[in-house]
């Protein structure tokens, strides 16, 4: 399976600031998907960051808020724009591998104050 | 909305205990059920990616079953360790192709 190194892992952030999150996979990937985890909610899946083309959101999300960036097929970062205490969860990267499992990054644990 | 649900929300028990928890997902244009393990500050794990219905999978001390006519899939750990404490994630994936996760059960073992 892929290895994806995720940073940062955990940061504090005041409101109003930006925060970008960096994935790179050690292996080239055509999707990588961007997840979010408000405390006591599921996994939510974000966006899809196909390389080459601009991001797919999921309803509730949107590019001004959200937006990501893909250079390349082993590198993505999700940016969370203009923060408040709501934003607070942990974000994940996530890539498809094999016969459909889904290889995850450790995870950046956000708290916004 | 499709709709995941995982029961219990969390589980204390004793070493040496034997468990299960349960995932609920829906039974139409059903594509594949996940299950992960996730501790804390680390990526979540992959165990199971089951497809039929009927499946029964195993990875040592860890077992699961799948029915997707009922759209239900069980989780067992026989014989629970302290290192067996985690949250235990299901994920179902339909025909869109999206995992849609459930909000896990949390694991606790005490030696």
């Amino acid at each position: 399976s892929a290895v994806i190194s995720q940073k940062p892992s955990r940061d504090i952030c005041q409101r109003g600031t930006s925060l970008t999150i960096q994935c790179q996979v050690d292996s080239q990937v055509t999707m990588m998907f961007w997840y979010r985890q408000q405390p006591g909610q599921s996994l939510t899946l974000i966006a899809t960051a196909n390389q080459g083309s601009e991001a797919t959101y999921e309803s509730g999300f949107v590019i001004d808020k959200f937006p990501i960036s893909r250079p390349n097929l082993t590198f993505s970062t999700l940016t969370v724009s203009n923060m408040s205490p709501e934003d607070s969860s942990i974000y994940l990267c996530s890539v498809v591998w094999g016969e459909g499992g889904y290889t995850f990054g450790s995870g950046t644990r956000l708290t916004v104050v | 909305i499709l709709n995941v649900e995982q029961s219990p929300q969390s589980l204390h028990v004793q070493e040496g205990d034997s468990t299960n928890f349960t995932c609920s997902f829906p039974s139409s244009n059903f594509y594949a059920l996940h299950w992960y393990r996730w501790e804390t500050a680390k990526s979540p794990e992959a165990l199971f990616v089951m497809t039929l219905n009927g499946d029964e999978k195993k990875k040592g001390r860890i077992s699961a079953t799948l029915n997707t006519k009922e759209g239900y899939s069980y989780l067992y750990i026989k014989g629970s360790q302290p290192e067996d404490s985690a949250t235990y994630l299901c994920a179902f994936r339909g025909s869109q192709g999206n995992l849609i996760f459930g909000k896990g059960t949390k694991l606790s073992v005490k030696p």
